[in-house]
């Protein structure tokens, strides 16, 4: 059975970083992309950027460029998404999901909520 | 940028039919597979139809999904209406800069 098991919810401040990780099972990482979907509360789904191991290429988002980093250990068939230097207008959801080719996802996370409030 | 526009809402009775659509800012539609996702309140997003018009594993056949080229537009049908299928659903395409998704349209089943 596949699935995508992310980490437990966050509280940060304004500036701080967090870092949410993404294990997947049944299947490996290697065979298939991970992108990163971020909801705001109310809002709709907002395209972070993906990452595959298969063809060693990362994609991010203009919108995130330069704040977010992907990044996966094979050893652990684990994906990550670090985001720095968080705002206000960062809290949300945030779901990783299994990319087909870079522009469909076929599996998802159960989502991970972020909290930026000072 | 290229963009998705979507209704934000449509209703409809069960057992009727509902088709919500999906408008391509510019450039062709049909240049690029549009999927779509059927979202619950308090759930992750679950595909419903990809490659324009694939069924997942698992979807009934009441869903399916079309494509306009007249119009720049998708569409997807849900027939035979339920009250299970009350949920946000989003369209979702790509282009060069990455992936896009549709605002979402709340589909209210009364």
């Amino acid at each position: 059975q596949i699935q995508l098991v992310q980490s437990g919810a966050e509280v940060k401040k304004p500036g701080a970083s967090v870092k949410v990780s993404c294990k997947a099972s049944g299947y490996t990482l290697i065979s298939y992309g991970v992108a990163w979907v971020r909801q705001a509360p109310g809002q709709g789904l907002e395209w972070m950027g993906w990452i595959s191991v298969y063809n060693d290429h990362i994609q991010y988002s203009q919108r995130f460029q330069g704040r977010v980093a992907m990044t996966t250990d094979t050893s652990t068939n684990t994906a990550y998404m670090e985001l720095r230097s968080l705002r206000l207008d960062d809290t949300a959801v945030y779901f990783c999901a299994r990319s087909v080719g870079a522009t469909r996802f076929d599996q998802w996370g159960q989502g991970t909520l972020v909290t930026v409030s000072s | 940028n290229f963009m998705l526009t979507q209704p934000h809402s449509v209703s409809e009775s069960p057992g009727k039919t509902v088709t919500i659509s999906c408008t391509g800012s510019s450039g062709s539609i049909a240049s690029n597979y549009v999927q779509w996702y059927q979202q619950r309140p308090g759930s992750a997003p679950t595909a419903v139809i990809y490659e324009d018009n694939q069924r997942p594993s698992g979807v009934p056949d009441r869903f399916s999904g079309s494509i306009d080229s007249s119009s720049n537009s998708a569409s997807l049908t849900i027939s035979g209406l339920e009250t299970e299928d009350e949920a946000d659903y989003y369209c979702q395409s790509y282009d060069r800069s990455g992936v896009i998704f549709g605002g979402g349209t709340k589909l209210t089943v009364l």
